[in-house]
C-alpha cells in the first residue's frame, strides 16, 4: 500500500497569516495518462470531509483562491495564503492512483 | 442539489451483520462510481470499498475483504454495504462518497455518515 505522510500534524496560525501543509507519498502518484492523482480534503469540526484540491493543483468548485496546491511525483504542498477562521479543521491528503486509496494522518489547523 | 444520505448504522455485537444504505439524489446515479470511506472515533479517514457505475467491478480494502460487500441498485439510486462478521475495529462513521471524473479519487460529494458501533 502507498503510505501518505503529512507534516506537521498540527498547526496554529494567526488569522491573515499564511500556512503551508506538506504531504509525501511512498510511491510516485504520476499516472500513465500524465495526471498526478493527489487530492486534498478538509474536514471541519463535526462535518463530513470536503474536496479542496484535485490532481495536485486544481481547486474544486467554490474553493477560495487563497488555497493552492503544488508538487509532483512524491512531494506535495497545500498552501493557504491568508488563513481565516473558517479554515479550522483537519486537512487530509489522499492518493488515488493505486487501490487501496490511502489518506495521510491529517494536519490539524487551529487559529491562534 | 446532489444529496447522499446514509442509513442503517447502529449498535451490533461482534460477529453480527449490518447493511448500510446510501440514498442518492440530484444526479444521474448510474453514471458515477461510488465509494465507502470510514472514520473510527477520533481517527483519520480510511478507504473501504468502491463499485463502478454498472456494478460489475467491485474492490475493497484487505481489512474487510471476505466480510464486506458493496453493491448498488441503479433503478433505486441506492448504494449498499453489507457488513458481516463485524469486529470491534469496524466501529466507525461510514461515509458514502461519489467519485467524479474518469480515474482517481476526486470525491466531490460526501454523505453525512452513519455510525456503526460493534460492541458486546
Amino acid at each position: 500500500d502507498i503510505v501518505m505522510t503529512q507534516t506537521p500534524l498540527s498547526l496554529s496560525v494567526t488569522p491573515g497569516q499564511p500556512a503551508s501543509l506538506s504531504c509525501m507519498s511512498s510511491q510516485s502518484l504520476l499516472h500513465s495518462d500524465g495526471k498526478t492523482l493527489l487530492y486534498w480534503y478538509l474536514q471541519r469540526p463535526g462535518q463530513s470531509p470536503q474536496l479542496l484540491i484535485y490532481e495536485v493543483s486544481s481547486r474544486f468548485s467554490g474553493v477560495p483562491d487563497r488555497f493552492s496546491g503544488s508538487g509532483s511525483g512524491t512531494d506535495f504542498t497545500l498552501k493557504i495564503s491568508r488563513v481565516e477562521a473558517e479554515d479550522v479543521g483537519v486537512y487530509y491528503c489522499m492518493q488515488g492512483i493505486h487501490l487501496p486509496y490511502t489518506f495521510g494522518q491529517g494536519t490539524k489547523l487551529e487559529i491562534k | 442539489e446532489v444529496q447522499l444520505v446514509e442509513s442503517g448504522g447502529g449498535l451490533v455485537q461482534p460477529g453480527g451483520s449490518l447493511r448500510l444504505s446510501c440514498a442518492a439524489s440530484g444526479f444521474t446515479f448510474s453514471s458515477y462510481w461510488m465509494h465507502w470511506v470510514r472514520q473510527a472515533p477520533g481517527k483519520g479517514l480510511v478507504w473501504v470499498s468502491r463499485i463502478n457505475s454498472d456494478g460489475s467491478d467491485r474492490r475493497c480494502a484487505d481489512s474487510v475483504k471476505g466480510r464486506f460487500t458493496i453493491s448498488r441498485d441503479n433503478a433505486k439510486n441506492t448504494l449498499h454495504l453489507q457488513m458481516n462478521s463485524l469486529r470491534a475495529e469496524d466501529t466507525a462513521v461510514y461515509y458514502c462518497v461519489r467519485r467524479t471524473g474518469i480515474l482517481g479519487a476526486t470525491f466531490d460529494y460526501w454523505g453525512h455518515g452513519t455510525l456503526v458501533t460493534v460492541s458486546s
